[in-house]
């Protein structure tokens, strides 16, 4: 069956360092992949989207990387400050169309 | 330019009763796409809909739950005799086309509680 892993497990990273998180996947073919942020209480909000004839994608601070071979997305932000502290969602597009299969998510966390 | 509007923000209801949930979407976009959050879990999508029109249901339990968007109005997700396992958060996201590439805009969510 599909599925979509990220690490469960919180990411806890020193201000001023780079974050690396991970979202695999199986039994997919997506044409996109997106990545969202989830902070306590509230609605996901879209962050960058890739294709799958993309490798890189660059947005401030943000870099995407997907390889569809190994069929792995990274997602990094670099120089992390307190306020990236969140939840971050990797999510794939189904059938090629725009309904979502989403990851579990991970949740970072940035110390001063 | 409002995003996208979700009410209730917060619903209690009691076992048996009915949850009424009405999603806005952003000015333009007429692609509503529903998601459900348990605690402690991911967003597992509902059903995805046009004016007038359901898409794909494929995600929605088959008993209780019905969804709709109509030609005026909001787009409502209706659960009937709500259960304490319907407990969860509720997201609407709208999106201006149905096809692959396009990011979803969310509202705020409607958390349900059902005692």
């Amino acid at each position: 069956s599909q599925k979509i892993e990220q690490n469960s497990e919180a990411l806890n990273i020193q201000e001023g360092k780079t974050a690396t998180l991970t979202c695999n996947y199986t039994n997919y073919s997506p044409a996109y992949l997106q990545w969202y942020r989830q902070d306590p209480g509230r609605g996901p909000v879209f962050l960058l989207l890739i294709r799958e004839n993309e490798k890189e994608k660059r947005k401030e601070r943000l870099k995407v990387t997907f390889d569809t071979t190994l069929k792995q997305s990274l997602f990094h932000i670099t120089a992390s400050q307190p306020a990236d502290s969140a939840t971050y969602l990797c999510a794939l597009d189904r059938n090629a169309g725009n309904m979502l299969t989403f990851g579990g998510g991970t949740r970072l966390m940035v110390k001063p | 330019n409002a995003g996208v509007m979700q009410n209730p923000r917060h619903l209690v209801r009691r076992r048996g009763q009915e949850a009424r949930l009405r999603c806005s979407p952003m000015k333009g976009h007429s692609h509503v796409y529903w998601y459900r959050q348990l605690p402690e879990e991911g967003l597992k999508f509902m059903v995805y809909l046009q004016k007038e029109n359901i898409i794909d249901e494929s995600g929605m339990p088959k008993e209780r739950f019905s969804a709709e968007f109509p030609k005026e109005g909001p787009s409502i997700l209706r659960i009937q005799q709500v259960v304490r396992g319907d407990s969860a958060a509720y997201f609407c996201a709208s999106s201006p086309s149905g096809t692959g590439g396009y990011e979803q805009y969310f509202g705020p969510g409607t958390r349900l509680t059902v005692t």
